[in-house]
């Protein structure tokens, strides 16, 4: 799977929008862009995860760039509870066996402030 | 609720005890998940199920360590005579077919259950 590279840490005042960006430029066709995060004492949490197209839901959108080499996880209204480790993982969906083995590499701290 | 859930949510145990761990995936999800995390660290992989399939357990760090999978569903992930460095999290995933749902499916995670080994 290819290797992401996300900052280490970021802030934000709460209400502001939160824009996580995710370097991502030795991606290939088959490989999907995901996004899940971690509070501290809980599991990862499933954010979203998009090919090619910008997506959206309930959490937060995605920006994926033309040549897809980078992506930005867009929190609209970030809140005091958005306070996590987001994760930006590459993985292939097709490719046979441990394909569906997650690997979180460090992350980016992302502090919400009041 | 309709998450994946983990129980107990934490566990105490001395060395050499048998500890069993237990998890229950999203209703229809086949795939299913075992990975562990200590302190700090990322995902350690540890079991993959998908369906009636043979399980893939190239994670499993010792032969202390066994899962299963009862009709499909529930799963779970015993140690046997436990060592300190067993202590982590134990996180399960769970997630749908790629067939009956596409391609690139996202694994969704419980909490975990919290193990420390005395």
């Amino acid at each position: 799977d290819a290797k992401t590279t996300q900052p280490t840490s970021m802030d934000c005042a709460e209400g502001r929008a939160a824009n996580l960006p995710c370097n991502h430029s030795t991606i290939s066709g088959n490989e999907y862009v995901y996004w899940y995060r971690q509070i501290h004492s809980q599991g990862p949490q499933y954010i979203i995860h998009g090919l090619k197209n910008n997506e959206t839901n309930e959490m937060a959108s995605l920006i994926i760039t033309e040549d897809r080499k980078s992506s930005t996880l867009i929190l609209p209204h970030a809140t005091l509870r958005d306070t996590a480790v987001y994760y930006c993982i590459v993985r292939n969906a097709y490719s046979g066996a441990g394909s569906y083995q997650l690997t979180f590499g460090k992350g980016t701290k992302l502090s919400v402030i009041p | 609720g309709a998450g994946v859930s983990q129980s107990p949510s934490n566990k105490v145990t001395e060395k050499g005890k048998d500890v069993e761990l237990r998890c229950d995936p999203i209703s229809g999800h086949t795939a299913l998940y075992w990975y562990r995390q200590s302190l700090g660290q990322g995902l350690e992989f540890l079991i993959y199920f998908q369906g009636n399939s043979a399980p893939d357990k190239s994670g499993l760090p010792s032969d202390r360590f066994s899962a299963e999978r009862t009709g499909g569903s529930v799963s779970t992930l015993t140690i046997q005579r436990t060592q300190q460095e067993d202590s982590a999290v134990y996180l399960c995933a769970s997630s749908p077919h790629p067939l009956s749902q596409g391609a690139g499916q996202p694994q969704h995670f419980g909490d975990g259950t919290r193990l420390s080994i005395l």
